[in-house]
């Protein structure tokens, strides 16, 4: 089975402090992405990347970063949390082409306060 | 820009009956796939079930399946036999063939379905 794994499930953060999300998956895909998860908004993609170290910004990038050194990992970075930046955060993965579909994490619950 | 919409934020059905999920979607694709996802109250997203846009047979899953009308861009999720288990957000999602081989992926809100014993 796909795995991809979230490393923080439940997080509390003060306004201003600078947060690292970790996701890694053990199939080898080569595209990885993150989206936000917020009520009555369904999911919206904050950055992608098909490659090590490629990257591309999704619909709502503005207050994040990310960064792939290796294929399995994708770190998503918020450089100074904000209290808009409370949400849902999920991690994905897929090959590439369109015969493949994205698999998830479990996902991360991130609180600002 | 690639729109989802899913009317209905909240259903319930009786655990053995018939239930339909509408969603509906804007493009100018011609050539895109939909896919219906479920998260449970584990939070963790899986693939319900897939349709390719250039087949006109609606994709069956054992107990889902879906009615696809290309020309309305309308595509609903029809869960018969109602489960417990099938307790779930449900999301509806519009991918297309981007660059890189990127699948970027489009999802509605998302409609909440509770099966009640």
């Amino acid at each position: 089975d796909v795995k991809v794994t979230q490393s923080s499930r439940y997080l509390v953060k003060r306004t201003g402090e600078k947060v690292f999300l970790e996701c890694v998956q053990d199939m080898d895909h080569e595209n990885m992405f993150w989206y936000r998860q917020d009520p009555g908004l369904g999911l919206r993609l904050i950055y992608f990347s098909y490659d090590v170290k490629m990257k591309e910004k999704g619909d709502i990038p503005e207050g994040y970063s990310v960064s792939r050194e290796k294929k399995e990992r994708f770190s998503l970075i918020l450089e100074s949390a904000s209290t808009n930046q409370t949400s849902m955060y999920l991690c994905a993965s897929s090959f590439r082409g369109p015969e493949y579909t994205i698999y998830f994490g479990e996902g991360s619950w991130l609180t600002v306060v | 820009a690639q729109t989802v919409t899913q009317s209905q934020p909240e259903m319930s059905v009786q655990e053995a009956e018939t239930v339909t999920l509408s969603c509906t979607y804007d493009t100018s694709e011609n050539n895109y796939y939909l896919f219906w996802y479920k998260q449970p109250p584990s939070r963790q997203m899986i693939l319900v079930i897939r349709q390719e846009a250039y087949k006109q047979q609606n994709a069956t899953e054992n107990r889902f399946s879906v009615n696809f009308q290309k020309a309305a861009k309308s595509f609903s999720l029809k869960i018969s036999d109602s489960q417990l288990g099938d307790t779930a957000m449900y999301f509806c999602a519009f991918m297309k063939h981007g660059l890189y081989n990127f699948n970027k992926f489009y999802f509605g809100s998302g409609t909440k379905l509770n099966v009640k014993p």
